[in-house]
């Protein structure tokens, strides 16, 4: 069993461009969140989402930042016009039942 | 919103010495979890408490959930250089999402 993937592992972005940042959950898990870190810091999270539904995007900033889990495919972060303060991993995990979290290797992004 | 620290923030320890973290989150909690971080790697799940006052071990492991279920802390014995990483402890309120302490970065000197 496949454990969750994330990709890319490494995105550099210009300020202004857009970061897409998939992951697909492992088989079987329909609960996936998304947590962004910063060097030397713990997780925060960011939005909780279900099979085509955003459960909770509290950690999220309203702007700029999107996620989305469809029926089919990964999940997708999207970041639209990023900015220096944007560089950090972003991992996502996924879990069957919203006990445990399996955590992907993550995507660190840089803003140049 | 919901709270959770945790201390210390790092921790450097010979091997065969003892160490502790420790977690208080600000609201009573309905689970709290632990995950250990390599660095340059991904959180792992270690364990997860649920009832007030619980005990579990994993080994040379210790976690415990506090009675009131506001605090939280993992005891390792013996420290080994493989025990290497930061420690983190996530607790829940609401069942929905986790909310993470910053961590405590536990280095092992041979």
């Amino acid at each position: 069993n496949a454990g969750v993937m994330q990709n890319p592992r490494h995105l550099v972005r210009r300020r202004g461009q857009e970061a897409r940042l998939r992951c697909s959950p492992m088989k079987g898990h329909s609960h996936v969140y998304w947590y962004r870190q910063l060097p030397e810091e713990g997780l925060k999270f960011m939005v909780y989402l279900q099979k085509e539904n955003i459960i909770d995007e509290s950690g999220m900033p309203k702007e700029r930042f999107s996620a989305e889990f469809p029926k089919e495919g990964p999940s997708i972060l999207r970041i639209q016009q990023v900015v220096r303060g944007d560089s950090a991993a972003y991992f996502c995990a996924s879990s069957p039942s919203r006990v445990e979290q399996y955590f992907g290797p993550g995507t660190r992004l840089t803003v140049t | 919103g919901q709270q959770v620290m945790q201390i210390p923030q790092y921790q450097h320890v010979q091997e065969g010495e003892d160490f502790t973290t420790y977690c208080n989150s600000s609201t009573t909690l309905s689970n709290i979890q632990w995950y250990k971080q390599r660095p340059g790697g991904h959180p792992v799940f270690l364990i997860q408490l649920v009832k007030s006052g619980e005990v579990k071990k994993q080994k040379r492991l210790t976690f415990q959930f506090g009675e009131a279920k506001k605090n939280s802390s993992l005891h390792i014995t013996a420290t080994q250089t493989t025990d290497v990483g930061t420690y983190f402890c996530a607790g829940s309120d609401d069942g929905n999402k986790l909310v993470f302490g910053a961590g405590t970065i536990l280095r092992v000197k041979s």
